[in-house]
This record gives C-alpha cells, structure tokens and sequence, in this order.
C-alpha cells in the first residue's frame, strides 16, 4: 500500500529537549515536504527536499532542521523546541510523474511542547 | 508569491441539501494547480477535488464540483446532496507545476453537516 508513514503521532516534550520527527514513504518520490497546522493559519511549509542531499527552507524554517539522506526518508529535528512550535505536522511526499503534482500527507504528528 | 484566500471560516448545511464553499487565490504562475482537501476529525488529509489551471472546464468528482474563474482567480467548491460525512476542515491549495511542488493552503473553511 503506498503511504505516508510518520512517528510518533503524538508527543509532549518540554521546552529545548531535542527531538526528531520521522517520516517515510514507499512511493519513490522525490519530492518530500513537511508543514506545520495552527488554527486559523492554515498549513504552512517548513522545509522541502527536492531529492536525496537536496533541501531548501519554507515559509516557516526558523527552529527547524532536516536532512534527506535517503530517498525514503526525511526527519524533521527541532534541536530545541519551544512553546510555539506545539503544533500539527504533517509530512507530504509527490513526484513529478504523479498526476497533477498530487502531494500525499501522512497522518500527522501532535506536538505539545511545555 | 502564491497566496489563498478562504473568507468563509465555517459554514453549515443540511444534510442532503448543497453548499458552496469559497476561495479565491492570487499567483504570478502562468501554470498551476488548485485542490480541494478535506481534513475530518481524524486530522488526515484527503484530497477531495483537483484542477489543471490551463482546463476550462471544471472538475467533477461525483458529489463535489469546482467553479473555476481563472480571469476572476476563484476556485470554489460546491458539495451537493451532502452527508454527515462530509462534516470536516476544507483546505484550498495553489501549487505550481514548476520547482518542487509545494502547496500554499488558505486558512480553511470548518463545515458540519446538520441531520
């Protein structure tokens, strides 16, 4: 089954503990992004990876870090997380060989950061 | 710059009755794509209609329908004989063919469906 996969699915850290988000696909995709959910504010782009050792900054990059060593996978670190990074994340994967540039979202990550 | 514009932040309908959820949107592109999700209670996020920005003609997917007025850059979504289902977020999205494909949501419209 092509997916999507992200872990942990919930988490509550305090503030500047290091964590790591993980998320994966199966699909071969190149293309992998991670956006954050506020309400009201919609989603918004943290970072992108248009392939393997290639990344580049979203709207919303400050206190965020990634790296895409592999193909599948592309973690999202918050080296020392803050209150206003409690949010909804989801991780997004796409090909330009999919129809109209369709994004597929992993069932996404709660975090509360106290 | 690709902004998305959703003006309605809830909206509610009866069930099997239609409503029309708006979005209008602004971008430089001359090649883009505009979808549709829907996020229900469960928080994931379903694809529920796309457009081809160059197509004329508007989308259809069974029960969902886009009106698309490329000149007036509005993209809405109407939702006939709706169900209790259809309770949840809708995002609008704008994304480029160009560069890595990213996607510029509006603010979402939160609709819930009254038996």
């Amino acid at each position: 089954e092509a997916q999507v996969t992200q872990n942990p699915r919930y988490l509550i850290t305090v503030t500047g503990k290091k964590l790591t988000v993980t998320c994966s696909q199966n699909m071969n995709h190149e293309y992998m992004s991670w956006y954050r959910q506020d309400p009201g504010l919609g989603l918004r782009q943290i970072y992108y990876s248009m392939n393997v050792e290639v990344t580049d900054k979203g709207d919303v990059p400050e206190g965020y870090k990634v790296s895409r060593k592999e193909k599948r996978n592309f973690p999202l670190i918050l080296e020392s997380p803050s209150p206003n990074q409690t949010s909804l994340y989801f991780c997004a994967s796409s090909s330009p060989g999919t129809a109209l540039y369709e994004q597929y979202f992993g069932p996404g990550t709660r975090l509360t950061v106290t | 710059a690709q902004t998305v514009t959703q003006s309605q932040p809830e909206m509610s309908v009866q069930e099997a009755e239609t409503v029309t959820l708006s979005c209008t949107y602004d971008t430089s592109e001359n090649n883009y794509y505009l979808f549709w999700y829907k996020q229900p209670p469960s928080r994931q996020m379903i694809l529920v209609i796309r457009q081809e920005a160059y197509k004329q003609q508007n989308a259809t997917e069974n029960r969902f329908s886009v009106n698309f007025q490329k000149a007036a850059k509005s993209f809405s979504l109407k939702i006939s004989d709706s169900q209790l289902g259809d309770t949840a977020m809708y995002f609008c999205a704008i994304g480029q063919s160009t560069g890595a494909n990213n996607l510029f949501f509006g603010t979402g419209t939160r609709l819930t469906v009254i038996p």
